[in-house]
């Protein structure tokens, strides 16, 4: 039972354009949604998060979307850049009612072409 | 800064051996915890600790077994290696105040054969 999902394994999006990565989760507790960007043989870094008490958290050219609602965030990029490259995990948790460990999504690839 | 430190980078384990994956943080966070990373199932959580002396079964712990004796150190030890546990494993920390976002070593590849 999956409970945080990012159905797209992988992304291409052209130097400049928008890149929106998408994340679904199906466990209404959880109030806490973070993103990480991993590039190979290094760990997961922190990119940016959003608490459900908010429906939007901007930072540079990184916004994270939420929509309770239909349990689903999304990260835009804007512009995207070569250095954007990355697999990019969504994660959950129940963080303001309990502190709980981060559930992760199984991660986005996402290529950005010059 | 250190963050947090991982030991070995890799390693390879014949089956049946035991092991012990080091992990130290140098932030003082409370909570630490332990991932796998496979290819098309992401990052899945094997133990975790919410604070010195507790620890937690996360989705995946057969097989594993974690301590958590000081704020510090969380090593991970494999009792008897098995193929499948072949993976790149990282271990995080959490800051102890909001934002609350984790801080990832920089993962100990295990292959066992």
């Amino acid at each position: 039972d999956q409970q945080v999902k990012q159905n797209s394994p992988s992304l291409s999006v052209q130097e400049g354009r928008i890149s929106i990565l998408n994340c679904d989760y199906t466990n209404s507790m959880f109030d806490y949604f973070l993103w990480y960007k991993k590039y190979p043989a290094e760990g997961p870094t922190f990119l940016i998060s959003i608490s459900s008490i908010k429906d939007k958290n901007e930072d540079g050219r990184f916004t994270v979307f939420l929509n309770k609602s239909a349990k689903h965030l999304s990260l835009h990029i804007v512009p995207s850049q070569p250095g954007d490259s990355a697999v990019y995990f969504c994660a959950a948790s129940r963080y303001f009612s309990g502190n709980t460990p981060l559930v992760f999504g199984k991660g986005t690839r996402l290529s950005v072409i010059a | 800064t250190a963050g947090i430190t991982q030991a070995p980078t890799s390693q390879i384990l014949a089956a049946g051996r035991s092991m012990t994956l080091r992990c130290t943080q140098d932030m003082r966070h409370n909570a630490m915890y332990w991932y796998r990373q496979d290819l098309g199932l992401g990052l899945r959580l094997i133990h975790y600790s919410n604070t010195a002396g507790t620890t937690g079964k996360g989705e995946v712990p057969d097989g594993y077994s974690v301590s958590r004796a000081n704020t510090d150190d969380f090593p991970l030890t494999l009792a008897s290696a098995v193929p499948s546990q072949t993976s790149v494993y990282f271990c995080a920390s959490r800051r102890n105040g909001p934002p609350g976002e984790l801080f990832f070593g920089e993962g100990s590849r295990l292959t066992v054969l």
